[in-house]
């Protein structure tokens, strides 16, 4: 069965600072893997994703994550921390023909300025 | 990408009265809608998958006489929650499912509902 870990339940960066949220997968077919973001009473909004191809993948707001299937791993980076990046961040796989996403507890990001 | 919208973003009711939730997909057909719980710093749980036009397919320790789920058309999905007490207060949370070129099993998710049980 798939499933994803994410360490670290609150992760706080400085404005301007590196942004890191790891997350580890496990699933017995190639995976498909997804970055959520959710604000406060709100829903989830994906960041980026990865399929297929080009491991290195570009998402919105200057995130990007790097697929390494060797490390089974898929963390979210930002070079440069915001204020409105204070929010909750999921990592979440699903594998093809199965549209079940199984999701990790989620980092909560607080920027300091 | 889609949107699914959910009515009502928030609900207050008594203890014992049923509340129906909406979860509507609104520029594509959904075959597949899910709903997921949240409760406050966790992370989403899902209650059960629905298909247009069968039965939802509950998860494990999910009572299915209390969350009705119905998919009822290719667009619209409704959670009721009947006789709701406080501690069915939680943040419900649909989406809607695709799969294949080009989405690639993504979900859409709607906003929320926020339902307190007083």
């Amino acid at each position: 069965a798939q499933s994803v870990t994410q360490l670290g339940s609150h992760v706080s960066v400085s404005e301007g600072a590196l942004v890191l949220l790891r997350c580890n997968y496990s699933s017995s077919v190639p995976p498909y893997l997804f970055w959520y973001v959710q604000y406060p009473n709100q829903g989830l909004q994906l960041l980026l994703k990865y399929t297929t191809g080009a491991t290195l993948v570009k998402g919105i707001n200057g995130f990007e994550a790097e697929f390494k299937k060797s490390e089974t791993s898929f963390h979210l980076t930002k070079p440069s921390a915001h204020m409105s990046d204070a929010a909750e961040y999921f990592c979440a796989v699903t594998e093809e023909g199965n549209n079940r996403l199984a999701f990790g507890k989620g980092n909560q990001v607080v920027v300091i300025p | 990408g889609a949107v699914v919208s959910q009515h009502p973003s928030w609900v207050i009711c008594k203890s014992g009265t049923s509340v129906k939730i909406e979860c509507r997909s609104l520029d594509f057909q959904a075959t597949t809608m899910f709903w997921y719980r949240q409760f406050p710093k966790q992370s989403l749980m899902l209650m059960a998958t629905s298909n247009e036009g069968s039965k939802a397919t509950y998860e494990q320790g999910v009572e299915k006489d209390k969350f009705l789920i119905n998919h009822a058309s290719l667009t619209l999905s409704t959670l009721t929650v009947t006789s709701a007490h406080p501690e069915d207060s939680s943040f419900y949370i649909c989406s809607s499912g695709t799969s294949g070129y080009p989405y690639d099993n993504e979900q859409f998710f709607g906003p929320g509902t926020r339902l307190t049980v007083l």
